[in-house]
């Protein structure tokens, strides 16, 4: 079945980087785009950006001012989604989703951002 | 960007009731590529209903959406027990994509 699997919980200092990693199984990776999203403890969840796993073409929210770089290993039908500068508005459970409407979704990584 | 607003933010119902779930656009939304998704404590969001009114896989017949433009409507004919949880819209028509603030439907 159709599943996207990810990496487990981060603990990370602030100003340190993170990268969560999105195993995909089920379906032929590169016909569909993935994208990040997350959420902070009782907020909205925020997209992130997606990449386009066929061409590996990104696009990213500008609300992360450059600090978040999607990539993805067509060979180990992974995407993977790194954030750099970290600080504590940061901590949140990471998602990654299947294509634009997101019709598959990972179970979610908790990223912890503490001194 | 394109800021969704959605109302209620709760919604207090009894099993069996219609249910209806607002989301509105300050722009309008491109081919009403618009979605809306279920999520329960501790679970990732579950896609409900894609491109305004198209029901995702599995889903089923009592969840229906409506609209384009800039006002959208989730309408659950008759409240499950598990239909109580927090329904989120998103647009993926423009860039950046845009989620509304949630509406929560508890049980009266």
């Amino acid at each position: 079945q159709v599943q996207l699997v990810q990496s487990g919980a981060e603990v990370k200092k602030p100003g340190a980087s993170v990268k969560v990693s999105c195993k995909a199984s089920g379906y032929t990776f590169t016909i569909y785009a993935m994208q990040w999203v997350r959420q902070a403890p009782g907020q909205r969840l925020e997209w992130m950006g997606w990449i386009n796993a066929g061409n590996g073409n990104t696009k990213y929210s500008q609300n992360f001012q450059g600090r978040v770089t999607i990539t993805r290993d067509t060979s180990a039908t992974t995407a993977y989604m790194e954030l750099s500068s970290l600080r504590s508005e940061d901590t949140a459970v990471y998602y990654c989703a299947r294509g634009r409407q997101g019709d598959v979704w990972g179970q979610g990584t908790t990223v912890t951002v503490s001194s | 960007e394109i800021v969704l607003t959605q109302s209620p933010a709760t919604l207090s119902l009894s099993p069996g009731e219609r249910a209806t779930l607002s989301c509105g656009a300050s722009q309008s939304v491109s081919s009403s590529y618009l979605a809306w998704y279920q999520q329960k404590p501790g679970l990732a969001p579950r896609l409900l209903i894609y491109d305004a009114s198209s029901r995702a896989t599995g889903i089923p017949d009592r969840f229906s959406g409506s609209g384009s433009g800039t006002d959208f409507t989730l309408t659950i004919s008759r409240l499950e027990p598990e239909d109580f949880a927090v329904y989120y819209c998103q647009q993926y028509g423009s860039s950046p994509i845009t989620f509304g603030q949630g509406t929560r439907l508890e049980i009266k």
